[in-house]
């Protein structure tokens, strides 16, 4: 079936450099992509969200990328902090329902 | 501002012992999920309530119940626990409007012996 993937399944980066993960989708009705973080023994916390109708949305220190042509999906976090060590979850959404489609997840490590 | 708040924080079962998980929300959310998360595996849905007074199979629901109790509160059973259902289980909410986030809780750390 459809499914939400990663590319990476794990990402080191020095601190203060830009981190990019990435993330394919395979179901064209997706509407609605979230990006997630989830650090050791907590639940996913929200990041940024985009809709379909967008390719770009800038947050704090993060940006998410989306290329429809490829059904490709992209968080950038810029000035990568220790802090940001954790998982980060892609998933998707088809408008109108409820059921979320969840990545895998990669593990960013930033190295002091 | 709470959030979401899951109860307990940690359990350890038997096998064909039950058990009730808690869920409860504070933001005034109309729909509330449960997912069990396995490593490698990535979340999958169990079960899930658009609104107070309805619920839906989610992708895995085999084994579990689920009460929405109220608006505020969605509770998960386990009947007679299996050890495949050792397992993070986290609830999460969502507001009304179309295109918005689920907010997590921290998740329950089951274990089945």
């Amino acid at each position: 079936g459809e499914s939400v993937g990663l590319h990476l399944p794990t990402l080191s980066v020095q601190e203060g450099d830009n981190s990019i993960i990435n993330c394919a989708y395979s179901n064209s009705a997706s509407d609605y992509f979230i990006w997630y973080k989830q650090e050791s023994g907590k639940g996913p916390q929200f990041i940024i969200d985009i809709r379909s109708n967008m390719d770009k949305r800038q947050g704090q220190r993060v940006t998410v990328l989306l290329n429809k042509t490829v059904k490709h999906l992209s968080l950038q976090i810029a000035a990568t902090q220790p802090g940001d060590s954790a998982v980060y979850f892609c998933a998707e959404r088809i408008g109108g329902y409820q059921k979320v489609t969840f990545g895998t997840g990669t593990k960013l490590q930033v190295i002091p | 501002n709470a959030g979401v708040t899951q109860t307990p924080k940690f359990q350890v079962l038997k096998t064909g012992q039950s058990m009730t998980l808690q869920c409860a929300q504070d933001m005034n959310h109309n729909s509330m999920y449960w997912y069990r998360q396995d490593p490698g595996m990535g979340l999958r849905l169990i079960y899930y309530s658009a609104s107070e007074g309805t619920t839906d199979k989610g992708e895995v629901p085999n084994g579990y119940n689920v009460s929405r109790l109220n608006k505020r509160e969605f509770s998960l059973r386990l009947e007679s626990a299996a050890p495949s259902q050792t397992s993070v289980y986290f609830c999460a909410s969502r507001g009304a409007l179309d295109n918005q986030p689920q907010h997590f809780g921290d998740g329950t750390r089951l274990s089945i012996l």
